[in-house]
């Protein structure tokens, strides 16, 4: 059984860093590409970042790009998104994804709050 | 910057048949974007009911279906039911890596 738990979430202050993390377990990890999918509180989802599953290939939103990295722990299982110079609008839910082609399986998610 | 269209809000009878779209601001959508969608309720992570236009995820009934209706993605339920009101979302397949969700669509069964 697929499962994902996402970790590193908290409140933050602008322009500080976060590292989340999404430990996988229940399937090969290795074998696929890997998400994060955002929501702010009440609002739609916005995709965010990819990662392919042997690490050759990252493609990020244009809102995030080069302040966020994704990156990946085969050996551990894990995923991870840095966030650096965090703004008051990238405070949402973090959903780690796992899938291609847009079928993916869910974390439960975890809240990032950038506020002063 | 291309924006993905969806319905904000849709309604239906318990029992009826409901299409749920998903379009681009620009351009017309087909399988080589790889729509696919979601479902969420209030509290809860997505879950994907059909992916790649027309795969149904495991488990998903086969009440959900999805296709391309002329310039845009559909999402069809036949034979609504009560726990399929929740937050629709479609995402699109942009090329380079890129994906940019609808939206959203919230579907009341009433």
């Amino acid at each position: 059984q697929v499962h994902l738990v996402e970790s590193g979430g908290g409140v933050v202050q602008p322009g500080r860093s976060l590292r989340l993390s999404c430990a996988a377990s229940g399937f090969t990890f290795s074998s696929y590409a890997f998400h994060w999918v955002r929501q702010t509180p009440g609002k739609g989802l916005e995709w965010v970042a990819v990662m392919s599953y042997d690490e050759t290939q990252r493609y990020y939103a244009d809102s995030v790009k080069g302040r966020f990295t994704i990156s990946r722990d085969n050996s551990r299982n894990t995923l991870y998104l840095q966030m650096n110079s965090l703004r008051a609008e990238d405070t949402a839910v973090y959903y780690c994804t796992r899938g291609s082609y847009g079928d993916l399986a869910w974390g439960q998610g975890t809240l990032v709050t950038v506020s002063s | 910057q291309t924006v993905v269209t969806q319905e904000p809000s849709f309604s239906v009878s318990p029992g009826g048949t409901v299409t749920l779209t998903c379009g681009l601001s620009s351009g017309s959508v087909s399988t080589s974007y790889y729509p696919s969608w979601y479902q969420q309720t209030p509290g809860q992570a997505p879950r994907t009911v059909i992916y790649s236009t027309n795969t149904r995820s495991s488990g998903v009934p086969d009440r959900f279906s999805g296709s391309i209706l002329g310039n845009k993605a559909a999402l069809t339920i036949t034979g609504a039911q009560a726990d399929d009101e929740s937050d629709y979302y479609c995402v699109l397949y942009m090329g380079s890596g890129i994906w940019v969700f609808g939206g959203g669509t919230k579907l009341t069964v009433l």
